[in-house]
């Protein structure tokens, strides 16, 4: 399986500062054309939201302070400026295998 | 407009077998390409993908699982059915349905499970 590791495990940002979260996985998940990883918010109580698809695509409707990049094993979600409804903890996912996995998450809290 | 919602029994025993079913409006798992799919998530833990139908009846399961697990589908209905044999405490989570293509794009409210005898 592929393991994705998410880091850090929970981080505080001030309100209108620059939140970032890395997501490496245990192989390369990118072609040439594509990298098969997924950014998602999940807020309590919540199901998960898809934010950013193919590591660096806006998913429709989400706000353009989120971005991700990234490529072969290291991606990155930035948050940019942060405000006080992105609290919540992100996912990252592959979808270059059986199975699919999921990183660990990250808890980003506003301060 | 894409909706899902997920039902299943709520509570269960050990060995027994968790019956989950997935209800969608808003598109058709007959659209090439289409697919839905079943994730858990545990209490305060992390996401697991379960299984996934394709449009052309294609099923994937998560190995670790593969034994336990059926999925199905009635697209005439819009309805996919989860199967999970012989349940324990490990069980207990929330199931989510979900539209997938790579990734999942709708997400249902999800259903608890608790495993209790």
């Amino acid at each position: 399986d592929i393991v994705l590791t998410q880091s850090p495990a929970s981080l505080a940002v001030s309100l209108g500062q620059r939140a970032t979260i890395s997501c490496r996985a245990s192989q390369s998940v990118s072609t040439s054309s594509y990298s098969y990883i997924y950014w998602y918010q999940q807020k309590s109580g919540q199901p998960p939201k898809l934010l950013i698809k193919y590591a660096s695509n806006l998913e429709s409707g989400v706000p353009a302070r989120f971005s991700g990049s990234g490529s072969g094993t290291d991606f990155t979600l930035n948050i940019h400026p942060v405000e006080e409804e992105d609290t919540a903890t992100y996912y990252c996912q592959h979808s270059w295998e059986i199975p699919y996995t999921f990183g660990g998450g990250t808890k980003l809290e506003i301060k | 407009q894409v909706t899902l919602k997920e039902s299943g029994p709520g509570i269960l025993q050990p060995s027994q077998t968790l019956s989950l079913t997935c209800s969608f409006s808003g598109f058709s798992l007959s659209t090439s390409g289409m697919a839905v799919g079943w994730i858990r998530q545990p209490s305060g833990k992390g996401l697991e993908w379960l299984a996934h139908i394709w449009w052309d009846d294609d099923k994937r399961y998560n190995p670790a699982l593969k034994s336990r697990l059926t999925i199905s589908k009635d697209t005439s209905s819009n309805q996919v059915f989860l199967k999970i044999a012989s349940v324990d405490t490990a069980d207990t989570a929330t199931y989510y349905c979900v539209r997938q293509l790579a990734h999942f794009d709708y997400w249902g409210q999800g259903t608890t499970l608790t495993v209790s005898s």
